[in-house]
């Protein structure tokens, strides 16, 4: 257990479909990351907030929408999304942004059929 | 920029086998070095870490020595166990605080009984 904490832990959604992921940790941490991690692809960062603000948006297609209300959630809101979409994604937290570590929650499998 | 440089898997060992994962990494400054794990079906996990040079993490028998003249921080274990199977991530954090963390591409450790 991490502190940080991801639901669902798997989802299958059709390509027309919306969904969202959520995101939350209650270790007072001030950064939070959304991650893709695909089969045999290097781990990708998606977005980044600190303090609430969005960072960093690595060039995410707009069928990805993050969403971060308060410091302790975090959102990534899906639509239309592609079958290379299915991935599992990661959500992490850090005390402060690009210093010291992250801690990681278990992850959302996501099928797109 | 920053980049963290992993030796390539898959790795197999039999049980009881010594285990060295190479890391080197590119930084300006004076990163801090962290080794994380996952294990199937699961998040990373922060497995050691350490801050300045010639410091050792070490947990659960896994050990790392940020070497600041060779700019690596190899992952070894001694004896390692089935349990040990998992993916392991090299990872950089600079001192600017203006970057989030460097990940390496990820070694599959599988180890047979």
């Amino acid at each position: 257990e991490t502190g940080v904490t991801q639901t669902p832990r798997h989802l299958v959604m059709g390509m027309t479909n919306k969904k969202s992921l959520k995101c939350e940790q209650h270790l007072g941490h001030n950064a939070m990351y959304w991650y893709k991690q695909s089969a045999k692809k290097p781990l990708e960062l998606m977005f980044v907030y600190n303090f609430k603000e969005q960072t960093e948006n690595n060039s995410v297609p707009s069928r990805f929408s993050p969403e971060c209300p308060n410091s302790s959630h975090l959102f990534l809101h899906l639509h239309t999304l592609q079958p290379e979409d299915s991935a599992l994604y990661l959500c992490a937290s850090s005390q402060s942004f690009g210093l010291l570590e992250a801690f990681f929650g278990q992850g959302t499998r996501l099928t797109v059929v | 920029g920053n980049s963290v440089t992993q030796m390539e898997g898959p790795v197999t060992l039999s049980e009881e086998a010594f285990l060295t994962i190479n890391c080197t990494y590119t930084a300006t400054g004076y990163p801090s070095l962290f080794w994380y794990v996952q294990y199937p079906g699961e998040g990373l996990q922060l497995l050691l870490k350490a801050t300045k040079a010639d410091d050792k993490g070490s947990n659960k028998g896994f050990e790392a020595t940020y070497r600041k003249e060779t700019t690596s921080f190899h992952l070894e274990k001694g004896s390692v166990q089935v349990s040990d199977s998992a993916v392991y991530f090299c990872a950089l954090s600079d001192s600017s605080g203006n970057t989030p963390l460097v990940f390496g591409k990820g070694t599959r450790l599988s180890v047979i009984a």
